[in-house]
């Protein structure tokens, strides 16, 4: 089955710039999306097809592909960023939708 | 606004039955795809299954195949998800969510189902 690899934890200063990667065969041919999930909360997207924000998101998220990876990028993050991100695909086919095992993001 | 309200977690053995239920308002819910995703106790998030608008393409994970059927009642703008033969490793919080373009927009709360003897 198909999947999605995250690291799975990133650390970074307040200020600092936090990429979080996530790594898949079909990546060039699919979009990437990440949610973010903080401790007992639903999670909330972040970024969609690949590198559009939604609405309300700060501007300090962006996201990017190339080839088989996609980054999330939270430039000079913030303590309130801190959370699990998620990366989600889907396979060749389009049939299968995956996740990726997620990413501990800590800010301090 | 938008609102999912699941329902119909519970505790089960292994091997029984539930019925998963998901309350959209706020939106025109025949029009959108819907997808169940849930979560182990302190692990990922895990997709488990699609459905169209019109409920006739359905899509699962392979864990999940043969044993988790989704289905929609548009006239009551409810999703549900029917669990059957359900294992130790079902435990989870069970999420329903919008799609929009392929990207979740909405999340419900979630309700959570425990599989244990």
């Amino acid at each position: 089955s198909y999947e999605l690899t995250q690291p799975p934890s990133v650390s970074v200063s307040p200020g600092q710039t936090a990429r979080i990667t996530c790594s898949g065969d079909a990546l060039p041919k699919k979009y990437a999306f990440w949610y973010q999930q903080k401790s007992g909360q639903a999670p909330v997207s972040v970024i969609y097809d690949d590198k559009k924000r939604p609405s309300g998101i700060p501007e300090r998220f962006s996201g990017s592909s190339s080839g088989t990876m996609a980054t999330l990028t939270i430039s000079g993050a913030q303590p309130e960023d801190e959370g699990d991100y998620y990366c989600f695909s889907a396979d060749r086919n389009g049939d299968q939708r995956v996740f990726g095992g997620g990413t501990r993001l800590t800010v301090l | 606004d938008v609102q999912l309200v699941e329902s119909g977690g519970g505790l089960v053995q292994p091997g029984g039955s539930l019925r998963l239920s998901c309350a959209a308002s706020g939106f025109n819910f025949k029009n959108y795809w819907m997808h169940w995703v849930r979560q182990a106790p302190g692990k990922g998030l895990v997709w488990v299954s699609r459905i169209d608008p019109d409920g006739e393409i359905t899509t699962y994970a392979d864990s999940v195949k043969g044993r988790l059927s989704i289905s929609r009642d548009n006239a009551k703008n409810t999703l549900y998800l029917q669990m059957d033969s359900l294992k130790i490793e079902d435990t989870a919080l069970y999420y329903c969510t919008r799609s929009v373009n392929a990207s979740f927009d909405s999340w419900g709360q979630g309700t959570l189902v425990a599989v244990s003897s």
